[in-house]
């Protein structure tokens, strides 16, 4: 079974610009989480969908927004792009995203410069 | 917040069992323990989970103390693949979010 794929891989862009990164999930999974990591906060949660819907949510600014398609597809979007947006994007998924036991797996990430 | 301590860092001999150690002392009895490690710049890779009995694949085993206030992941004969950060989460049921901590580097070394 193939596992989570994300496109781009390598993204450069400029302050005040607008990203939308995308996330496959394994299939048959139908719970996508998004992270976002950096040398100085680590591994932080963005947000997660499931059956196209947002059902939790971390701590980061509304420039932040996800969606998610029929097929379980996922694309997280970064609007007026900042420095400090610089970082490793993360997505995982999972079967149902809870439960007992339930295990994200995580795709390659897309690694994002702002300049 | 993480919900875990691990150490920094550690070292190993390839060839030799890796111990990693995770202190989980607020841990609720919903709450599994998950191991998962990121190879530098690599997305995490998921290792193994358990709730209270010790779990083994093929990757490596989980210890949980029977008060379930610690846990140690063990890697019985590191090789140099081996060298990465381990995160130690701890994940209730109910929860979708991974909370990650600062993990511990380990380094293998021939």
């Amino acid at each position: 079974k193939a596992g989570v794929t994300q496109t781009p891989r390598y993204l450069i862009k400029t302050r005040g610009q607008q990203v939308t990164l995308s996330c496959s999930p394994i299939s048959g999974h139908r719970s996508v989480s998004w992270y976002q990591q950096t040398p100085g906060q680590g591994l932080q949660f963005l947000f997660e969908y499931f059956s196209e819907t947002q059902r939790n949510k971390g701590n980061f600014p509304g420039r932040f927004s996800g969606r998610q398609f029929s097929n379980s597809r996922s694309e997280m979007n970064v609007s007026t792009l900042e420095l400090g947006d610089s970082a490793l994007y993360l997505c995982a998924s999972s079967s149902v995203g809870r439960g007992a036991g339930e295990t994200q797996y995580f795709g390659p990430g897309t690694r994002l410069l702002v300049l | 917040d993480a919900k875990t301590t691990q150490p920094p860092s550690m070292d190993c001999a390839e060839g030799r069992a890796a111990n990693l150690p995770c202190n989980h002392s607020t841990i609720s009895g919903n709450e599994y323990v998950y191991w998962y490690r990121q190879i530098h710049s690599q997305g995490p890779q998921y290792i193994i989970h358990g709730l209270k009995n010790n779990e083994t694949n093929e990757m490596a085993s989980l210890i949980i103390t029977e008060d379930r206030k610690s846990s140690t992941l063990i890697l019985p004969h590191a090789t140099l693949r081996d060298t990465a950060v381990y995160y130690c989460i701890v994940r209730d049921q109910a929860g979708t979010a991974l909370i990650f901590g600062k993990g511990t580097t380990l380094s293998v070394s021939s």
